[in-house]
């Protein structure tokens, strides 16, 4: 049973676009959702996060988007760099639950 | 920048070998977890601590075995390697709140 469903599975958008990631949830306990960020060959790390008393989240050139009624909730990379180049996965967080529930995954190119 | 680390980073062995894949933390944090991951795909968790001498299976059926005897260290073991068992592994922390995990830079392991 997949908690968290993550799309696109894979993302190509041109240097300086607006790359766009969406995630669905099934748990109404949920109450963290963090984004990260993996590149080849490392560990993910923690790209940002956001709590659902809030509707949106910026830091730099990333915002999450929090649609609570809907349990959606997606990132949003504009003026996307080939550096952002990466994977990036979803998840969510309840403190009764075991640990994050993470998405599939989204595989980012972006071209120059 | 967290401070969990991975040894070995890559390891390949004959089928039959028994391993072990070390990780540890200098956070003192509480929950420890192992991930499973092929290249690129999705996080599978397959063995998680909450503290010392408390270990539990993941979501992820899993032939390796977990301990942790010291907060700061959370070893798996392979009893007899496969080449199933190929991929990589991915350690993670978190403090007792457990919404933010950090994550080690993980250990590719191929099994001949």
């Amino acid at each position: 049973q997949q908690q968290v469903k993550q799309s696109p599975q894979s993302l190509i958008v041109q240097k300086g676009g607006i790359s766009i990631i969406n995630c669905a949830y099934e748990n109404t306990a949920f109450d963290y959702f963090p984004w990260y960020q993996q590149f080849p060959g490392k560990g993910p790390a923690l790209l940002i996060a956001i709590r659902p008393d809030v509707s949106e989240k910026k830091e730099g050139r990333f915002t999450i988007s929090f649609n609570k009624s809907a349990k959606q909730f997606s990132l949003h990379i504009m003026d996307s760099q080939p550096g952002d180049s990466a994977t990036y996965f979803c998840a969510a967080y309840n403190q009764a639950g075991t640990a994050l529930i993470f998405g599939k995954g989204t595989t980012l190119s972006v071209s120059s | 920048e967290a401070d969990i680390y991975q040894t070995p980073r890559y390891l390949v062995i004959g089928t039959g070998k028994k391993i072990t894949l070390e990780c540890s933390q200098t956070m003192g944090h509480d929950k420890m977890y192992w991930y499973q991951q092929d290249p690129g795909m999705e996080l599978h968790l397959i063995h998680y601590s909450y503290g010392v001498n408390s270990t539990e299976k993941g979501d992820l059926s899993s032939e390796s075995t977990v301990s942790r005897i010291r907060t700061e260290h959370f070893p798996l073991t392979l009893e007899s390697a496969r080449p199933s068992h190929t991929s990589q592994y991915l350690c993670a922390s978190s403090d007792s709140l457990g919404d933010t995990q950090y994550f080690g830079p993980g250990t590719r392991l191929t099994v001949l």
